[in-house]
């Protein structure tokens, strides 16, 4: 079945480490996205990309950084910068180009940061 | 910019009461909109969406209306279920640029449902 993995599902990180969460596709989508989740505030959109080797910075891009080197694969890296990264963190994506197209998502990497 | 609005939970409501959560939007277009549900641990998933005006969305017997006059999506079920019990966000999509640059989610609405 297609669908979007994230993993893992758990991270626990040294404060001043950086960390990468994987995230991959094969729902062949153009569009992918990293959203992160904190109680009582709902999703805020950190990066997308809409297409290989290519991303725009969302909301919240400050500290966290991205790559899209294959269209399957979108890995987040929350980096020493980032202030407060404790946090539930998503990857979706969807049909480039498809107006009214919803996100699928994966069922999310909860990290950790003491 | 673009922002979405639902009701703060959580919401209690007994088995086979009458469900609303109401959810209103802020567009510089004419967005799409969508509603969506998450189980604990889990990512979100799709429940319902709507693409242009006076459509009805509806899904596992959720329905939501496209309200442009009021610019609303108000999310409602006839019975709901102890099953129903999760998270429920309000979420706009307006494509800029050529190309789908995300959605803008609301909150969240915390459902509870007791038995």
């Amino acid at each position: 079945d297609g669908g979007i993995t994230q993993s893992p599902k758990y991270l626990f990180r040294k404060e001043g480490q950086n960390v990468t969460l994987s995230c991959e596709q094969n729902l062949n989508h153009d569009a992918m996205y990293w959203y992160r989740q904190d109680p009582g505030q709902g999703l805020r959109l950190i990066y997308y990309s809409q297409i290989v080797n290519d991303f725009q910075k969302g909301d919240i891009a400050e500290g966290y950084s991205v790559s899209r080197e294959k269209k399957e694969s979108f890995p987040l890296t929350v980096t020493s910068a980032q202030k407060n990264p404790t946090a539930f963190y998503l990857c979706a994506s969807t049909g480039q180009g498809s107006f009214g197209s919803p996100l699928h998502f994966g069922n999310g990497t909860r990290l950790t940061v003491t | 910019g673009n922002s979405v609005t639902q009701m703060e939970g959580p919401v209690t409501l007994s088995e086979e009461a009458f469900l609303t959560i109401n959810c209103t939007y802020t567009a510089t277009g004419y967005p799409s909109l969508f509603w969506y549900v998450q189980y604990p641990g889990e990512g979100l998933q799709l429940l319902l969406k709507a693409t242009k005006a006076d459509d009805k969305g509806s899904n596992k017997g959720f329905e939501a209306t496209y309200r442009k006059e009021t610019t609303s999506f108000h999310l409602e079920k006839g019975s709901v279920q102890v099953s129903d019990s999760a998270v429920y966000f309000c979420a706009l999509s307006e494509v800029t640029g050529g190309g789908a640059d995300g959605l803008t989610f609301g909150k969240g609405t915390h459902l509870i449902i007791q038995p």
